[in-house]
């Protein structure tokens, strides 16, 4: 399974765009790159996810290197309610989804 | 619609004793997956079903564990013989088919404490 790196945590001013990167270095060329978060005392949610192309979505953009190999998740203006942890996945041939430990964003007003 | 649903929301049980999670995806998903998560870490993959056949099991997965889907509707977890080490938050998902190019719908998660 391609495997994915995060920073363990990351802060934010509140109303300043937030970049959370991830790399997948080992990624192959059907991989997927999906984001989740999780928001304090919830399930995980969807956040966006994409191939090849940069994707926009009304909660974030996906911005994915040429080589793959990196991705970041963008933000384009943190609120409090942002505050999660992200996780970067790769779902495998099997189609499930492994997580890691995420990014755990703060945002500070 | 209401989205993913799991029965109950807390538990907390006595060690030794056996437990019973149920999971309703939403309608028409034919993917069902369960996790468990504990304090501080990511959600760790135990299982997950194609319509009513359980195509994967973690090794996590002990044989203490089961998960069935019936009718490849409504899924339960069931563990036997609780250990305190059980105490987790368990979550479960689903999806249209498989989560490579589609998005997961998630549940609120049963929390399981063992005493």
């Amino acid at each position: 399974d391609a495997k994915t790196t995060q920073p363990n945590s990351m802060e934010s001013n509140e109303e300043e765009p937030v970049h959370l990167p991830c790399n997948h270095s080992t990624i192959s060329g059907t991989d997927y790159i999906h984001w989740y978060r999780q928001l304090p005392s919830q399930g995980p949610e969807y956040v966006i996810h994409g191939l090849t192309s940069n994707v926009n979505n009304r909660m974030a953009s996906l911005a994915i290197a040429e080589d793959r190999k990196s991705s970041t998740l963008i933000l384009h203006r943190a609120t409090l309610r942002d505050a999660a942890v992200y996780y970067c996945i790769l779902p495998d041939r099997g189609n499930d989804m492994r997580f890691g430990a995420g990014t755990r964003l703060t945002v500070k007003p | 619609d209401t989205g993913v649903s799991q029965n109950p929301r807390h538990k907390i049980t006595k060690r030794g004793q056996n437990v019973t999670f149920r999971c309703d995806p939403i309608s028409e998903h034919n993917r069902l997956y369960w996790y468990r998560q504990t304090l501080g870490q990511g959600p760790e993959f135990l299982t997950y079903f194609q319509n009513e056949a359980q195509l994967e099991k973690s090794r996590l997965l002990s044989d203490r564990f089961s998960a069935e889907r019936p009718k490849g509707s409504f899924s339960t977890l069931e563990i036997q013989r609780t250990e305190q080490g059980d105490s987790a938050m368990y979550l479960c998902a689903s999806s249209v088919t498989g989560t490579r190019n589609t998005e997961a719908f998630f549940g609120q998660g049963t929390r399981l404490t063992v005493v």
